[in-house]
């Protein structure tokens, strides 16, 4: 499979509890991003690397919030302290803006969070 | 502050009809506008994406229409099956930067 993989597909934590998702993007793919998206709702947009530099975070990555690209590969988004507003779908894309006509943007298959 | 704003929310057709879902945008820096259809459970997989150098861009049943003096763009699903009933985002970036998505259009096709 040489599409986005993302890991776990269901996460169940209870609040407080720290927790940790991990993003295989396409390989080559040198720009990754995290969304967040909940039940009714269009994906919403977290932060994106290019490369192993992180060029953008939005509002709405809390200091509970953090990600990394360490070797420019796999990516980690790690949620501290959960709470119940953090349930969502986390969703990776990867793209290589550049090596085409399109900017296309792939998506994985997302990690379902549920804090309790 | 929504970037793009989709509708319709909801959308019901009969097999064979043509459903349209429409979207609009306020920044003119935006040049790239794809759209994704997504399953319940599943991430969102591309469809079809336009450019605003073009005003039109067909791939199989789906074409997207742009206007670009308008600030719209809108997708046509030609000949719609019941396989196409899914939730239909519309996105726009710059540069491949962050992609601002609409709040998507939940289609049913009716066999």
């Amino acid at each position: 499979d040489t599409g986005v993989s993302q890991d776990p597909r269901h996460k169940i934590t209870k609040r407080g509890q720290n927790v940790t998702f991990r993003c295989d993007p396409i390989s080559e793919h040198n720009r990754l991003y995290w969304y967040r998206q909940t039940l009714g709702q269009g994906p919403e947009f977290l932060t994106y690397f290019q490369n192993e530099a992180q060029l953008e975070k939005s509002r709405l990555l809390s200091d509970r919030f953090s990600a990394e690209r360490p070797k420019g590969s796999f990516s980690t988004l790690e949620i501290q302290r959960t709470e119940q507003g953090d349930s969502a779908m986390y969703l990776c894309a990867s793209s290589a803006p550049g090596q085409g006509i399109n900017t296309e943007a792939f998506f994985g298959q997302g990690t379902r969070l549920t804090v309790v | 502050q929504q970037q793009v704003k989709q509708s319709p929310q909801s959308l019901i057709v009969q097999k064979g009809g043509i459903p349209i879902i429409n979207c609009a945008y306020e920044n003119t820096a935006f040049d790239y506008f794809p759209w994704y259809q997504q399953f319940p459970g599943k991430g969102p997989a591309l469809l079809i994406a336009i450019r605003p150098d073009v005003s039109e861009k067909k791939e199989g049943r789906f074409t997207i229409s742009f206007n670009k003096s308008a600030k719209q763009f809108s997708l046509h699903i030609m000949d719609s099956q019941p396989g196409d009933s899914a939730t239909y985002f519309c996105a726009a970036s710059t540069d491949g930067n962050q992609f601002y998505f609409g709040t998507g259009t939940s289609l049913t096709v009716i066999p």
